[in-house]
């Protein structure tokens, strides 16, 4: 167990509606990623969280949007939801401290399935 | 742009044999390459992590290497079990922090099936 946790496990949701994920660090971490892992795919890299501000961005679109808390836990919201949306979304923690070198501890993910 | 490529996607074996799972990467500027196991439908657990410096690394019956140059990896799985069945995923941590590609991207995996 990593310490990081999410919910809900699983959400069935159909197209054009919103979602909202969420992930709580493990304690101590200020840095969250999130992941998009399709079937058969490798998972990835949607967004970084460090001191609740975006620090990066993979290649999705606007409406792929997060929020990181003043505890560090963190939202991953999806409007307008497309069928190709449907995956298991990952959340990694991390402390960041020398920036670059930490290592990430992965939650059991979010199961969404959009019909 | 850096891509990671597993080698075979699939992969049966009898039990107590020896296997090796391939990972290639497309620039050998990384941080670290890191192993991880997915069960079917759950999170990834972390197996092993190869600093840049460090040539492998090794837990239990599991044995990893890091050619940087080459942009090559294994993962070695000694006597396997079939609880060891599962998805193997190889992982490189790019250079900067967050950015375009964030902190790790991976490799689609290599999908291990040992039989008893």
């Amino acid at each position: 167990e990593t310490g990081v946790t999410q919910s809900p496990t699983h959400l069935i949701k159909t197209r054009g509606q919103q979602v909202t994920l969420r992930c709580s660090s493990q304690s101590g971490h200020n840095t969250v990623s999130w992941y998009q892992q399709a079937l058969g795919q490798g998972p990835q890299f949607i967004f970084q969280y460090y001191r609740e501000e975006e620090n990066g961005r993979g290649n999705f679109p606007p409406r792929f949007s997060g929020l990181q808390f003043p505890n560090y836990s963190s939202e991953l919201n999806v409007n307008a939801l497309e069928l190709d949306d449907s995956a298991l979304y990952l959340c990694a923690s991390s402390f960041s401290l020398s920036l670059g070198a930490e290592t990430q501890y992965f939650g059991p993910g979010t199961r969404l399935l959009v019909l | 742009k850096q891509e990671v490529t597993q080698i075979p996607a699939a992969l049966s074996v009898p039990e107590g044999e020896n296997l090796v799972l391939n990972c290639s990467f497309t620039d050998s500027a990384i941080y670290n390459l890191q192993w991880f196991r997915q069960d079917p439908g759950k999170g990834l657990t972390s197996l092993l992590l190869i600093q840049s410096s460090q040539r492998e690394q090794t837990s239990g019956r599991l044995n990893a290497s890091l050619d940087k140059s080459s942009g090559r990896s294994t993962l070695y799985i000694a006597a396997s079990q079939p609880g060891d069945s599962a998805t193997y995923l190889c992982a490189v941590r790019a250079p900067g922090w967050g950015g375009s590609q964030g902190n790790l991207i991976f490799g689609k995996g290599t999908k291990l099936s040992v039989k008893p």
